[in-house]
């Protein structure tokens, strides 16, 4: 069972270059989100989306764009990246019913950003 | 004050002891997290719980949701158990979810064969 599959893996980009981190699972979940996790930060939500169609900010929205692309699919664009954006970033799901965040969590493998 | 706290932060442990790593957390929670990391790894969920007990292999979970206190125990640990453990929970605050996952830091778990 593939789970959550996000990629790419490793991406090195220049200030001010757009990338976007795709995301999907295959558990037919409704909510889907994005973190990221830098030391001594632990996890911080930047987008979630609760529904195919819906996506709110979470803490730290800023410099982020995402798309859910239908129910499979959510993915996150960063327009002109800057190094603060340095990071791993996490894809995660959960197919909770009453809400977001009320399921068990399904993480994707990681995707580790250097923005120089 | 972070509304979820995790102690200890580093724990070091010889191979087959009994480990317990606890999390505290300041208000109402709708559920419960336990994730285990390892280093350069991904996530990985342990334990969802709202109350009472679960036990997956050597792995524990318990809560006290009137403490708001939650503890995940390792049983017969091993060096394959090294790793991050993280709680996180679902707050609910007037009655209302927030909807949203606060996570406490993290405790780096080491066992030494």
């Amino acid at each position: 069972n593939a789970g959550v599959t996000q990629t790419p893996k490793f991406q090195v980009l220049k200030t001010g270059q757009s990338m976007t981190l795709q995301c999907a699972q295959d558990m037919n979940h409704n909510s889907m989100y994005w973190y990221r996790q830098d030391p001594g930060m632990g996890l911080r939500l930047i987008y979630y989306s609760a529904s195919e169609g819906t996506t709110d900010k979470g803490e730290v929205p800023n410099g982020y764009n995402v798309s859910r692309l239908n129910k499979r699919e959510f993915s996150l664009r960063l327009e002109s990246a800057a190094p603060s954006q340095t990071s791993v970033y996490f894809c995660a799901s959960s197919g909770g019913l009453a809400g977001f965040h009320t399921g068990e969590l399904f993480f994707g493998e990681g995707s580790r950003l250097t923005v120089l | 004050k972070n509304e979820v706290e995790q102690s200890p932060q580093n724990l070091t442990a010889q191979e087959g002891e009994f480990i317990t790593i606890n999390c505290s957390y300041s208000v109402g929670i709708s559920a419960l997290h336990w994730l285990q990391q390892h280093p350069g790894g991904g996530i990985v969920s342990l334990f969802m719980l709202s109350s009472g007990k679960k036990k997956h292999g050597r792995l524990i979970a318990t809560i006290n949701i009137q403490e708001k206190h939650s503890s995940l125990h390792i049983t017969a640990s091993h060096p394959r158990d090294s790793a991050v453990y993280i709680c996180a929970v679902s707050l609910i605050a007037g009655g209302t979810s927030y909807g949203k996952l606060t996570f406490g830091q993290g405790t780096i778990l080491t066992v030494h064969p």
